[in-house]
């Protein structure tokens, strides 16, 4: 139980496209989703928090305007990445949380930008 | 910043028990100490999470000093495919707000053949 899925699992776009990403629980609700990004050899950094149904909140130095969050359901949430530039070029993770206290991950997406 | 202190990366032999310390001297009251791996490329694995008692699953153990000041995550039987990074992390669970983890730079645990 407990698997959370993304996708695509990795993606190239050139620089000033927009790239949505994916990511849902497969066998449970999520009333919380969150999404990280790790760039090489750093650890996880918090991007932003999103319940269903309401807007989502951002970590300090994220900009909302350019990383749109929509968990429009108990099972789904989604992450565009708008105007993607090379710097943007990162490995985005998902968790998901449910009605205990664990936090499951996502598998990632690598994003390149050329 | 990360409220944990691990040791940057640790050997073990193949076949013995793997014990990763983790401090947390400033844990609160309501914060669950998670333990989390992450292979190579890969997002992170759920391991095992205690609040106050030891606990034990089918991955690992955890034990959690009385104190609640450090832990130690014990993995019994070290396999090559454990080579990882693992993480401790302290965190409110549903009852305390729906923060995310925070990472820090976690131990690098090579299993030796």
């Amino acid at each position: 139980g407990a698997v959370v899925s993304q996708h695509p699992s990795w993606v190239i776009c050139k620089s000033g496209t927009s790239v949505k990403i994916e990511c849902r629980s497969l066998d449970f609700q999520a009333t919380t989703m969150f999404w990280y990004r790790q760039f090489p050899k750093q650890s996880l950094m918090l991007m932003a928090t999103s319940n269903e149904g309401s807007k989502a909140t951002y970590e300090q130095g994220v900009e909302k305007d350019k990383f749109l969050i929509n968990h429009a359901s108990l099972t789904l949430s989604t992450l565009t990445v708008t105007s993607a530039h090379p710097e943007d070029s990162s490995f985005y993770i998902c968790s998901a949380r449910g009605d205990t206290e664990t936090q499951y991950f996502g598998p990632g997406t690598r994003l390149l930008v050329l | 910043d990360a409220k944990t202190t691990q040791p940057p990366s640790m050997d073990c032999a193949e076949g013995r028990a793997a014990n990763l310390p983790c401090n947390h001297s400033t844990i609160s009251g309501n914060e669950y100490v998670y333990w989390y791996r992450q292979i190579h490329s890969q997002g992170p694995q759920y391991i095992i999470h205690g609040l106050k008692n030891n606990e034990t699953n089918e991955m690992a153990s955890l034990i959690i000093t009385e104190d609640r000041k450090s832990s130690t995550l014990i993995l019994p039987h070290a396999t090559l495919r454990d080579t990882a990074v693992y993480y401790c992390i302290v965190g409110e669970g549903t009852g305390g707000g729906a923060d995310g983890l925070t990472f820090g730079k976690g131990t690098h645990l090579i299993i030796q053949p």
